[in-house]
């Protein structure tokens, strides 16, 4: 099966930098991606990492070192509107009928 | 382009009364998605369709059922409602992931949600 570990909660300064981690147990793995939450809302992508190392979005990036089993969601020059819940998924299998299996999440709040 | 709907978005229903939720998409997605989403418990996977007219369990099952009509919609049921099941549930659907797990970068899809409450 698999498991992953986020914080729970994270609270962080409009305008700084912040960064939730995710450490993951699975059988076989093929690919750590994120997806952010807003209250009352749906999940939507963020990014995904496949490979080891850093991938960058604009003001998000996102790492990973399947070495580890570990991977982080970086955000830079924080907005209010980044007061969202964040959650890590993997899948253990690269094939079509392998669903996502979510973390349950870290809610960041971004204050002034 | 509506991507993933589902109906209805708010259902109170009292316990032992059935309902289905519904779920469509309009981005030829071959896998479509049910999960359920409680406080502190993250997004929990009830049943998915990797393609038409297959279904198969995921983490959490009891207490459902599923129908892949058709390659646009994947309904839910509940046969008989119970208060556990007060949550709220999303569709999602996503297309097949590229041949290497290079490719596998296929982000999924979900819908707004339904808010469903049994009492």
């Amino acid at each position: 099966g698999q498991s992953l570990e986020q914080p729970s909660e994270v609270t962080a300064v409009e305008g700084a930098i912040v960064q939730i981690n995710c450490t993951y147990q699975t059988s076989g793995f093929y690919g750590l991606s994120w997806y952010q939450q807003h209250d009352g809302g749906a999940p939507t992508f963020l990014s995904y990492n496949a490979l080891d190392g850093l991938e960058e979005t604009g003001r998000f990036s996102s790492f990973l070192s399947r070495s580890d089993s570990y991977g982080y969601l970086l955000l830079q020059e924080l907005q209010m509107k980044d007061s969202a819940s964040y959650f890590c998924a993997v899948r253990s299998r690269n094939s079509g009928n392998t669903p996502l299996v979510f973390g349950k999440g870290t809610r960041l709040s971004v204050i002034a | 382009n509506a991507g993933v709907t589902q109906t209805p978005k708010f259902q109170v229903l009292k316990t032992g009364q059935s309902m289905t939720l519904q779920c469509a998409q309009d981005m030829n997605h071959n896998s479509m998605y049910w999960y359920r989403q409680d406080p502190g418990m993250g997004l929990r996977l009830i049943y998915y369709s990797a393609s038409e007219g297959t279904t198969d369990k995921g983490e959490v099952p009891n207490g459902y059922n599923v129908s892949r009509l058709n390659k646009r919609e994947f309904s839910l049921r509940l046969e008989s409602a119970a208060p556990s099941q007060t949550s709220v549930y999303f569709c999602a659907s996503r297309p097949l992931p590229g041949q290497s797990y290079l490719q596998g970068n296929t982000e999924a899809f979900f819908g707004q949600g339904t808010r469903l409450t049994v009492v």
